[in-house]
């Protein structure tokens, strides 16, 4: 089965203590990101990635770092997360820019606590 | 201002009503413009898409674009209880991979 898969699913932490976030996909896409989802705000792009050891900025990078070092994975790493971190965590993955929509295939999200 | 607005309701509607959600938007370099319907603790996926300006219509759901007037809207048509959701609008420049959501929003169809 096509997928997008992330974890853990759920995660309550104390502010200061690193974490990491796993995404992983099974469809071979090129593009990868993460998103961050919050009442009001919508999905808001943290960081992605066009491919293996290339990846870029999105509009709220602050306080989060990535790597991609692996087609297939994709993670995301809290060094010292503070409690405005406190969010509903998002991989996506894309096959590539210009087809079909740019449809992004998501996971089913991380939801982090930090006390 | 945002570059997407999307008002996040809640929008409520009984069995069978027409349900129409719109969004406008800043960036008229904007050509992709989908709509995303998001399930309670479930990923967004994907459910209508259009380039450029037009209509789409896929079966109960047409999704419409007015780049002169840079609003997008999503119908759906004898709405269920099974449509209650999130909805959220997307959109993508030309080639981009950047896609910028708006907030979402949320649906209910009472039975």
């Amino acid at each position: 089965e096509a997928q997008v898969t992330q974890n853990p699913r759920y995660l309550i932490t104390v502010t200061g203590k690193k974490l990491t976030v796993t995404c992983s996909q099974n469809m071979n896409h090129e593009y990868m990101s993460w998103y961050r989802q919050d009442p009001g705000l919508g999905l808001r792009q943290i960081y992605y990635s066009m491919n293996v050891e290339v990846t870029d900025k999105g509009d709220v990078p602050e306080g989060y770092k990535v790597s991609r070092k692996e087609k297939r994975n994709f993670p995301l790493i809290l060094e010292s997360p503070s409690p405005n971190q406190t969010s509903l965590y998002f991989c996506a993955s894309t096959e590539r820019t210009g087809t079909r929509s740019n449809e992004q295939f998501f996971g089913p999200g991380t939801r982090l606590t930090v006390l | 201002q945002k570059e997407v607005e999307q008002d996040p309701g809640p929008l409520s509607v009984p069995e069978g009503a027409i349900v129409s959600l719109n969004c406008t938007y800043s960036n008229s370099a904007f050509q992709y413009f989908m709509w995303y319907r998001q399930y309670s603790r479930k990923g967004p996926e994907l459910l209508m898409y259009t380039y450029s300006s037009g209509n789409k219509e896929d079966g109960r759901f047409t999704a419409q674009v007015d780049k002169s007037s840079k609003y997008i809207s999503l119908f759906i048509r004898d709405s269920q209880p099974s449509d209650s959701a999130t909805y959220l609008c997307a959109m993508s420049a030309t080639g981009g991979f950047k896609t910028i959501f708006g907030a979402g929003t949320r649906l209910f169809v009472k039975a």
